[in-house]
């Protein structure tokens, strides 16, 4: 089945403490990007990554990093979590230069 | 201003009702236009796309004013199984994809 997955789906952290949040896919998509949603806000571009090794910020990175070491995964890192940061993570690939995004389930985070 | 933006409702109609929901964007450059759905706690879904000429799909219709620069969604003899927070999302280039804030929909029996 073609699907992107995350992982943790729940997590509940306190500030300061890394942690990753693991995204993959299988359907051999070019681009995966990682978004946040807020309340209010909508979602917003955190980081993508038109292919392996090539990575760039979207519009709210600050606070995390990403790696693309392999086609298939995409971890999102937060080296220092912070309060702010408690949000809805999805991760999501398309085929490069086509519109159509799959997400992954979620990921809820608390930072406390 | 956001770039997208949406009433955030929420809409509360009856089964059987037609509802619309608008959304504007403020990038005359925006490309591709979609409708995604997105149910309580659960991942967006690709609903449709939207075309210049508008374009229908079973009870639902989309269309895209390019001058107004706003994009529509009517839904047509609503079931409760629409009910969902619908997105509106605006593309002006590949990397690109910007997404309005939802409208939240309920159909009640």
């Amino acid at each position: 089945e073609a699907q992107v997955t995350q992982n943790p789906r729940y997590l509940i952290t306190v500030t300061g403490k890394k942690l990753t949040v693991t995204c993959s896919q299988n359907m051999n998509h070019e681009y995966m990007s990682w978004y946040r949603q807020d309340p209010g806000l909508g979602l917003r571009q955190i980081y993508y990554s038109m292919n392996v090794e090539v990575t760039d910020k979207g519009d709210v990175p600050e606070g995390y990093k990403v790696s693309r070491k392999e086609k298939r995964n995409f971890p999102l890192i937060l080296e220092s979590p912070s309060p702010n940061q408690t949000s809805l993570y999805f991760c999501a690939s398309r085929v490069f230069g086509t519109d159509t995004q799959y997400f992954g389930p979620g990921t809820r985070l608390t930072v406390l | 201003r956001k770039e997208v933006e949406q009433d955030p409702g929420p809409f509360n109609v009856p089964e059987g009702a037609t509802v619309a929901f608008n959304c504007t964007y403020s990038n005359s450059a925006s490309q591709s236009f979609f409708w995604y759905r997105q149910d309580c706690r659960k991942e967006p879904k690709l609903l449709m796309s939207v075309y210049s000429s508008g374009n229908e799909d079973g009870r639902f219709t989309a269309q895209l004013n390019r001058a107004s620069q706003y994009i529509s969604l009517l839904i047509r003899d609503s079931k409760l199984s629409d009910s969902a927070t619908y997105l509106c999302v605006v593309s002006y280039n590949n990397n690109d994809m910007r997404f309005g804030a939802g409208t939240r929909l309920t159909v009640k029996p």
